[in-house]
């Protein structure tokens, strides 16, 4: 199995909302990530979790709250957002360690609009 | 400072044809290399990688080349189909780098024509 699911796969809140992102994997990865992807730029590095701790916040708001519940699973919990973090938000997996921990297996991401 | 660079937005290729994706990076510390293609609404798909101690990997119609002097590397993709018609990513980690941390180009959109 190498996929990498997510869900919801569309998510429209407004600015006071509280809603959660969900991302799963069954390739025994040991690392997740959360990507956010604006249109027409690259993927940009927001959280990583190895072994389930959190391992870098690359200067996230702390509107972005993410969770690793056990190595299958990542949430991105998400709190009084701004219309600009409308975005394509992806979850990726991959080894820790050694050189496949290079390679990252992306999930279809989740399309938010934030209103 | 862009430190992977796809400096060519989008490529026309005919069906059949080759079809060469471009990378130059700045960080000499680089020592992996991937691509990765994406459809419209769909999540980065992972295609082929190549470690810096090495200057070619093939995998079926996908080839990469990695030229280390000029810190350059590129996608070959040999007959080109339609169904190649995506925006391919160059990324590039360091060796000693946190986990995870892949610097990605800006992406170069190819259109592959019948």
């Amino acid at each position: 199995d190498t996929e990498v699911t997510q869900t919801p796969k569309h998510l429209v809140m407004g600015m006071t909302n509280k809603k959660s992102l969900k991302c799963e994997q069954h390739m025994g990865h040991r690392a997740m990530y959360w990507y956010k992807q604006k249109a027409k730029k690259p993927p940009e590095l927001m959280f990583v979790y190895s072994y389930e701790k959190l391992s870098i916040n690359e200067s996230v708001p702390s509107r972005f709250s993410p969770e690793c519940p056990n190595s299958s699973l990542l949430n991105l919990h998400l709190h009084a957002l701004q219309p600009e973090d409308s975005a394509l938000y992806l979850c990726a997996s991959s080894q820790v360690g050694g050189g496949r921990s290079y390679e990252q297996y992306f999930g279809p991401g989740t399309r938010l609009t934030v209103t | 400072d862009q430190q992977v660079k796809q400096n060519s937005p989008s490529l026309s290729v005919q069906e059949g044809r080759i079809s060469i994706l471009n990378c130059d990076y700045t960080n000499s510390m680089f020592d992996y290399f991937l691509w990765y293609k994406k459809y419209p609404a769909e999540g980065p798909t992972f295609l082929i990688s190549i470690s810096s101690i090495k200057d070619k990997n093939e995998d079926g119609r996908f080839t990469v080349f990695l030229n280390k002097s000029a810190k350059h590397l590129s996608l070959h993709i040999v007959p080109s189909q339609p169904g190649d018609s995506a925006v391919y990513f160059c990324a590039a980690s360091e060796y000693g780098g946190s986990q995870g941390n892949l610097i990605f180009g800006k992406g170069t959109k190819l259109s592959v024509k019948p």
